[in-house]
């Protein structure tokens, strides 16, 4: 039971390149989330799934795209990377318990280091 | 005005002291509340949640929310070096079930 895993760990790209951030999750989670941090700014929404087949906005989505591909996989896409860009990606899922319990918990991959030079 | 505020701190308390965290929401309508812990250079991970009113214990680790004053906090009682991470509050609010807000998290520093 590997949780949530995320590919790659560490990334350096120049502007304008493009990459995509695969995760998985083998919890049989509904719920998926895209989360960026940067120091001082906490962990900020980017987009997120609340079942297979949906995706929204959360807080950041500008430049960003995503695919949720099944109930397992949730890929996040940068089609012109920016120095801006520049962060620790965390992928996170869940299974909500309409908010009474620990089953809305999110349980996070081990991030991706992206560089944009 | 931020959705969930926390002091970035750091935080510096002896090794078997008592850790207080805390952590503000504006959302008078939230319903669960989260605590996380994040070592540096890893992903958050759970610690404790809440959803009532009072306070709720789980080892050395206790949890006390106030709804009417829209705060909840973080107790560490004996405190130890491997204690020494950051502390992320997240909030879960009204109607959005999957939208939690994190704070911005308060660095512990636990000296021996």
């Amino acid at each position: 039971n590997a949780g949530v895993t995320q590919t790659p760990k560490f990334q350096v790209l120049k502007t304008g390149q493009s990459m995509t951030l695969q995760c998985a999750q083998d919890m049989n989670h509904n719920s998926m989330y895209w989360y960026r941090q940067d120091p001082g700014m906490g962990l900020r929404l980017i987009y997120y799934s609340a079942s297979e087949g949906t995706t929204d906005k959360g807080e950041v989505p500008n430049g960003y795209n995503v695919s949720r591909l099944n109930k397992r996989e949730f890929s996040l896409r940068l089609e012109s990377a920016a120095p801006s860009q520049t962060s620790v990606y965390f992928c996170a899922s869940s299974e909500p318990g309409g908010g009474k319990g620990p089953a809305d918990t999110q349980y996070f991959g081990p991030g991706t280091r992206l560089t944009v030079l | 005005q931020k959705e969930v505020e926390q002091n970035s701190g750091p935080l510096s308390v002896p090794e078997g002291a008592i850790a207080s965290l805390n952590c503000t929401y504006s959302d008078r309508g939230s319903q669960s509340f989260f605590w996380y812990r994040q070592y540096s250079g890893k992903s958050p991970e759970l610690i404790m949640f809440i959803y009532s009113n009072g306070d709720k214990e789980d080892g050395r680790f206790t949890a006390q929310l106030n709804k009417a004053s829209q705060y909840v906090s973080l107790l560490i009682r004996d405190s130890q070096p491997s204690d020494s991470a950051t502390y992320l509050c997240a909030v879960m609010p009204s109607g959005g079930y999957q939208k939690v807000t994190f704070g911005t998290g308060t660095k512990l520093q636990v000296i021996p």
